[in-house]
């Protein structure tokens, strides 16, 4: 079985900083994606990010980056420049693929509020 | 872009009765749909894995009996809490496998797995 662990429960940064959300993971696969999801007061799941364990190459997308140490089972997220609508619960997520090749349900960490102030 | 229906986002009902929760693929078909449950303040639990024509898949210590789920087409899974009890009080999300990118999702960039909007339970 996987486990994610989201050692921050909560954190707090001024708008436009820039913040990193630590998440590690246990798990014996080799072929696997991490996310990071974004849950705002509205409870919607939005993806922020993912990787692809195969990538060596950290993902990026927009202000939002990760870095991946895969030997270390690390999946740091780097939010830059921070804005006030950031603020929202993150969740780190683990799925390894289903059989047959789909999709499997996600694992996710117990997540950080993060708080961006004015 | 693919929406996953979620219907209702709100039910209250008193204990003993059960609740039917609908998850509806609009714009694409689903073969696996996902039911998580999200306490307050906690993380979400993938409770079961529902596949299209065949049984669910429960997580170890999700009762099956209690939560009954149907997938009887591509684009529809239901969740019925049944004998609802205070303890069952929850939100409860589910999301679904985009099929036909389901190859491509391991190669591209773009996830096949949408969300729901949630739909909170309270039993009274």
């Amino acid at each position: 079985a996987q486990t994610v662990t989201q050692s921050q429960p909560e954190m707090s940064v001024q708008e436009a900083e820039t913040v990193t959300l630590s998440c590690t993971y246990d798990t014996s696969e080799n072929n696997y994606y991490l996310f990071w999801y974004k849950q705002p007061p509205s409870r919607q799941m939005i993806l922020v990010i993912r990787q692809e364990a195969y990538k060596q190459q950290n993902a990026t997308e927009n202000r939002f980056s990760v870095n991946f140490q895969k030997a270390a089972k690390s999946f740091s997220l780097k939010i830059s420049d921070s804005q006030l609508g950031d603020t929202a619960m993150y969740f780190c997520a683990f799925m390894k693929p289903g059989s047959g090749g789909g999709a499997d349900g996600l694992t996710f960490g117990k997540g950080t509020h993060l708080i961006i102030q004015p | 872009g693919a929406v996953v229906s979620q219907h209702p986002s709100r039910v209250i009902c008193k204990s003993g009765t059960s609740v039917k929760i609908e998850c509806r693929s609009l714009d694409f078909q689903a073969t696996t749909m996902f039911w998580y449950r999200q306490f307050p303040k906690q993380s979400l639990m993938l409770m079961a894995t529902s596949n299209e024509g065949s049984k669910a898949t429960y997580e170890q210590g999700v009762e099956k009996d209690k939560f009954l789920i149907n997938h009887a087409s591509l684009t529809l899974s239901t969740l019925t809490v049944t004998s609802a009890h205070p303890e069952d009080s929850s939100f409860y999300i589910c999301s679904a496998n985009d099929r036909d990118r389901t190859d491509l999702f391991w190669g591209s960039y773009n996830s096949p797995l949408h969300f729901g909007n949630g739909t909170r339970l309270t039993v009274t």
